[in-house]
């Protein structure tokens, strides 16, 4: 199985700042067709997970442009600009290329 | 508009069986995946398998021996049986909707569920 590795495990932000998430996996994402599956999702409290960003860097309908993805092969980070109070849940990457499918163990991102 | 929806048992005693469905609308279940995905108090997601558009499942291998994945496209619903529960089953379990149509291979899940929580207890 693949295995994401994620740090930090928790982030301390002032609102109006910006931050960075790793996120590395074990073995190359990027499939045999030629795309690199790698996903981040967050997670507010007492909800579900939200799609934000798919194949590395493709923001989903509707996400911030203060929100980005970068990187290739095992190596990938998101990152946060103008952070805001929603922003505030834990942030997991994920990757679709190899089953079984697997995440990140999260990043929380707290209020400093 | 797409929604998912789980629904099934909060409690199941050890060694039982767990029965959840997912209804889906506004997509049809023919044309994309859907996963279950789950997630123990206070920890990480864990994905379980997948419902794939053309009637496939995969499963995590970890799971595989316990777990089955099978739908209705009649009544737009996914089911997740599995069998010989622990308590470290306990958790909430999502159903999710992978992000592009007719997909053979990954992507990526756009849509959740709300989740179901599940307590292995007796």
């Amino acid at each position: 199985d693949v295995v994401m590795t994620q740090t930090p495990v928790s982030l301390s932000v002032s609102l109006g700042g910006q931050v960075s998430i790793s996120c590395r996996s074990s073995q190359s994402l990027v499939h045999n067709n030629g795309n690199t599956y790698l996903s981040w999702y967050l997670q507010k409290p007492g909800q579900s997970p939200q799609l934000l960003i798919y194949k590395v860097s493709n923001r989903f309908s509707g996400i911030s442009d203060r929100f980005s993805g970068s990187g290739s092969g095992t190596d990938f980070t998101l990152k946060i600009s103008r952070v805001e109070p929603d922003d505030l849940g834990v942030y997991y990457c994920g990757q679709g290329t190899q089953y079984p499918w697997t995440f990140g163990g999260g990043t929380k991102l707290e209020l400093k | 508009q797409v929604q998912l929806k789980e629904s099934g048992p909060g409690l199941v005693q050890p060694s039982q069986t767990l029965s959840l469905t997912c209804t889906v609308s506004g997509f049809s279940l023919t044309s994309y995946n859907v996963h279950w995905v789950r997630q123990p108090p206070g920890k990480g997601l864990e994905w379980m398998g997948r419902m794939r558009y053309n009637g496939d499942t995969s499963y995590n291998s970890a799971l595989k021996s316990r777990l089955s994945i099978s739908r209705d496209t009649s009544k737009n619903q996914v089911f997740l049986k599995m069998n010989s529960l622990q308590t470290d089953d306990t958790g909430t379990y999502y159903c999710t909707r992978e992000t592009f149509p007719f997909l053979n291979y990954g992507s990526s899940l756009d849509y959740w569920g709300q989740g179901v929580m599940v307590t292995v207890s007796s």
